[in-house]
């Protein structure tokens, strides 16, 4: 299947710090790059989708001036998460879709602690 | 709006029972279905797809679709204690125009195999 990386693997950081997070798909050109996260023993939630060249779709509830997001070239889509609090600390996943393909492969997932 | 239900669990079963894990799903346009499995503190893998009613096989895991009555599942032959994980059901329908190419995911059923 396809490779999907994202880096780092786990942040701590200082509350008020921005986070950058990168997603890049390695073996392969990714039109579509999806952000979850997920919060412990819960569901995965969706944050925002992103398409190559274009700004990102932001699910109703996230603020997009907190999590930006850019996808400036098919292999590489970046989340920063600006002003980071504590109730930020999640696990953020990417996942990325190539074109004309359905099947959305995951990257491994980044772990933020914010003190 | 879209719903993919799964019953959250856990589903317990013995070391080399069979597993059933089902799905229901509300959009009859739906095209493409997925099985996810997660393991605990970490990010989604693909399991296995299915397009077309009926079942398809890959090694112990059997996926079976039913367009009809809505309904997809996965057989896992064999279980074994690895298998012990959360397994996310993922329906996909094509929007074309409107730009939607997303996953909807159910919340997952945690199944824990007993040795």
């Amino acid at each position: 299947g396809a490779v999907v990386s994202q880096h780092p693997s786990r942040v701590i950081c200082k509350s008020g710090t921005s986070v950058k997070i990168e997603c890049r798909s390695l073996d392969f050109q990714a039109t579509t790059m999806f952000w979850y996260r997920q919060f412990p023993k819960k569901s995965l939630m969706l944050m925002a989708t992103s398409n190559e060249g274009s700004k990102a779709t932001y699910e109703q509830g996230v603020e997009k001036d907190k999590f930006l997001i850019n996808h400036a070239s098919l292999t590489l889509s970046t989340l920063t998460v600006t002003s980071a609090h504590p109730e930020d600390s999640s696990f953020y996943i990417c996942s990325a879709r190539g074109q004309g393909r359905e099947t959305q492969y995951f990257g491994p997932g980044t772990r933020l602690l914010v003190l | 709006q879209k719903e993919v239900e799964q019953n959250s669990g856990p589903l317990s079963v013995p070391e080399g029972a069979i597993a059933s894990l089902n799905c229901t799903y509300s959009d009859r346009g739906s095209q493409s279905f997925f099985w996810y499995r997660q393991y605990s503190g970490k990010s989604p893998e693909l399991i296995m797809f299915i397009y077309s009613n009926g079942d398809k096989e890959d090694g112990r895991f059997t996926a079976q679709l039913n367009k009809a009555s809505q309904y997809v599942s996965l057989l896992i032959r064999d279980s074994q204690p690895s298998d012990s994980a959360t397994y996310l059901c993922a329906v996909y329908r094509s929007e074309a125009g409107a730009g939607s190419y997303q996953l909807t995911f159910g919340k997952g059923t945690k199944l824990s195999v007993i040795p």
